[in-house]
């Protein structure tokens, strides 16, 4: 298993601000993983982040929007950049270890 | 592309309820399947998973078995308690070695006392 902690918990911004939510895994992991649970929706995966390379962006989400850092085995950030209320969601990381994944406790984003 | 049809919701049942949750995949080559729940308040957890046709998954009373000639992984419990109350997610992992996760719409789950 894996233990798996976000920064913030959530946040109030303002539309045209950035947010960057940081990911931390107790344990090193290849693969990590950002998604996004819109209110009252499912999870919608936005890339795909291994440690050395760049991240792969699912269809509908783009680097200049949610540009992703993956310094290392345990650590990852998401930023959300030129917030518009459209992008109030939970984000959640997750890591795959042992073909499970496991998610961290989402950052519950609100934009103004 | 992969995706995954779940039971729409809401779902409410009387405590000690028989509890099915529909769920249908399509998919190239051969997924795993998984259900994951998230309590009120809560972050998402595995439930159960099953990797290859056949497997039944199973934990805290909740089953689910890998049928690949119907494509369905249905969630089963023979007797609901309150503390079941969430919404439940029915996914698919691609093994072509990606690993990404495709979720169902979720269901949301009530049980009344």
């Amino acid at each position: 298993s894996a233990v798996i902690s976000q920064k913030p918990s959530r946040d109030i911004c303002q539309r045209g601000t950035s947010l960057t939510i940081q990911c931390q895994v107790d344990s090193q992991v290849t693969m990590m993983f950002w998604y996004r649970q819109q209110p009252g929706q499912s999870l919608t995966l936005i890339a795909t982040a291994n440690q050395g390379s760049e991240a792969t962006y699912e269809s509908g989400f783009v680097i200049d929007k949610f540009p992703i850092s993956r310094p290392n085995l345990t650590f990852s950030t998401l930023t959300v950049s030129n917030m518009s209320p459209e992008d109030s969601s939970i984000y959640l990381c997750s890591v795959e270890t042992s073909h499970e994944q496991y998610f961290g406790p989402g950052t519950r984003l609100t934009v103004t | 592309g992969d995706s995954v049809t779940q039971m729409e919701g809401p779902v409410t049942l009387s405590e000690e309820a028989f509890l099915t949750i529909n769920c249908t995949y399509t998919a190239t080559g051969y997924p795993s399947l998984f259900w994951y729940v998230q309590y009120p308040g809560e972050g998402l957890q595995l439930l159960l998973k099953a990797t290859k046709a056949d497997d039944k998954g199973s934990n805290k009373g909740f089953e689910a078995t890998y049928r690949k000639e119907t494509t369905s992984f249905h969630l089963e419990k023979g007797s609901v308690q309150v503390s079941d109350s969430a919404v439940y997610f029915c996914a698919l992992s691609d093994r072509g070695g990606n690993e990404k996760l495709t979720f169902g719409t979720g269901t949301r789950l009530t049980i009344i006392p």
